[in-house]
């Protein structure tokens, strides 16, 4: 079962904040974030494991509460370099995608 | 280098006829796993496979076939591809715990006319 993205798109000015929502009826091992660009493969972002702990690298960082199935992945100051669809993937016996999040970045 | 490679990367075929898209991994990863993209879906899971001779069905298995009868290869079959399997493809895999990345292929863009 895939889990639930909100919203499905988003657009910014740079330097504008984002928030990014997955949220699971499953309970979960951990959670994973990507970043695709148009046609191209999904790019790794971050993995959180059980624990409800946070993460982040530069201006992106993510956190997960096992408790409620729920991540959230938080954009600060936004680069035209974010542009591109969010998919978070959670892992319990297998991977599963969400439906993805569109974010544009505008000048 | 840690790779994913898929091929073809383009295929256009026609109602029927059987065809297969290669993956394969050089990270000895346990998991593998083959996706389709649809505008608006996501990624949805076709097959995975946890380990040499272990596969199972995602989401949407109707109409594919899998083997993993060697760990660095998931081979994806359509036996009698139909216009509605007309999508993006992409192959991944991982260390067999979720506490690891996933490392995706290039994609395979198939159009069943």
């Amino acid at each position: 079962q895939q889990p639930v993205q909100s919203p499905q798109a988003v657009i910014l000015r740079e330097g504008e904040d984002a928030v990014i929502n997955c949220s699971s009826s499953k309970a979960l091992y951990s959670v994973h974030w990507y970043r695709q660009k148009h046609g191209e493969a999904p790019v790794f972002l971050m993995i959180l494991l059980k624990g409800g702990e946070q993460k982040g690298h530069d201006k992106i960082s993510a956190s997960f509460n096992e408790k409620k199935q729920q991540s959230s992945l938080y954009l600060t100051a936004s680069q035209l370099s974010y542009s591109g669809t969010y998919f978070c993937g959670t892992f319990n016996n297998d991977m599963r995608f969400g439906a993805g999040t569109r974010l544009t970045v505008k000048p | 280098e840690a790779q994913v490679t898929q091929n073809p990367r383009y295929l256009i075929t026609v109602t029927g006829k059987k065809l297969t898209v290669t993956c394969s991994q050089n990270m000895n990863h346990e998991y593998m796993s083959w996706y389709r993209q649809d505008p608006g879906l996501g990624l949805r899971q076709i097959y995975y496979s946890m380990n040499v001779e272990v596969t199972d069905k995602g989401d949407v298995p109707e109409g594919y076939k899998v083997s993993r009868k060697e760990k660095r290869n998931f081979p994806l079959i359509l036996e009698s591809p139909s216009p509605n399997q007309t999508s993006l493809y992409f192959c991944a895999s991982s260390r067999r715990t979720g506490e690891y990345e996933a490392f995706f292929g290039q994609g395979t863009r198939l159009t069943v006319v």
